[in-house]
């Protein structure tokens, strides 16, 4: 069964850094398209980041300069290191998987919160 | 960078209507659209992909068109587990993904 785990979200004041995990059962993170995907509280979803199967990494401009994404293959695992957070960075961090060839998320996790307040 | 618009922004229906959702691109997209739902408090589901291609587990009542700049969801006969938020998505390969601000389909 495909599976991805969230995790590393919480309160950070404004300015801080954090970095959110996303564990990977079922697949290889290696050979994936896999991303971020937030949604701030009552609103919309909203495209963060992604990496492809080849390695080459892409971000939101909302967010570009200020996170990157990287994968640990030894532990199937995806990270997100977000640095100078905004308030409005405050969002539900939803890892997701997406299949090469559809454009789209087939596979998501259940979320991590993000909470940028002084 | 490529924008989506759907519409309505809100609609309610009873339980057995046709409902059609529509979104439309600020530029081309061929297929690249994909269609999800999200239930409050839940994580989104892929309903589906490539503008038309369903996803598997998903009731036929849902159906996907459209090709470049307007695309449909349409649920044929709305059951009650269908009130909840849908969303489109685009992929290109500069602006890469998009979603659009969703359609809230809620009780009459």
């Amino acid at each position: 069964e495909v599976r991805l785990v969230e995790s590393g979200g919480g309160l950070i004041q404004p300015g801080g850094s954090l970095r959110l995990s996303c564990a990977a059962s079922g697949f290889s993170v290696s050979g994936s398209y896999i991303g971020w995907v937030r949604q701030s509280p009552g609103k919309g979803l909203e495209w963060v980041s992604i990496v492809y199967s080849a390695g080459g990494t892409y971000y939101a401009d909302s967010v570009k300069g200020r996170v990157t994404l990287s994968r640990d293959t030894s532990k199937n695992t995806l990270y997100l290191q977000m640095n100078s957070l905004r308030v409005d960075d405050t969002a539900l961090y939803y890892c997701a998987n997406a299949p090469w060839g559809q454009g789209s998320f087939d596979v998501w996790g259940q979320g991590t919160a993000v909470t940028v307040s002084s | 960078d490529i924008q989506l618009t759907q519409s309505p922004s809100t609609l309610s229906a009873s339980v057995g209507d046709r409902v059609t959702i529509v979104c439309r691109a600020s530029q081309s997209i061929d297929n690249w659209l994909a269609w999800y739902q999200q239930k409050p408090g839940k994580v989104p589901k892929r309903l589906i992909f490539k503008a038309s291609y369903l996803d598997s587990g998903v009731p036929s009542r849902f159906s996907g068109s459209g090709s470049g700049t307007e695309f449909t969801l349409t649920i044929s006969s709305l059951q009650p587990d269908d009130f909840a938020t849908y969303y489109c998505q685009q992929f290109n390969r500069n602006s890469l993904f998009t979603f659009g601000p969703g359609t809230k389909v809620d009780l009459k």
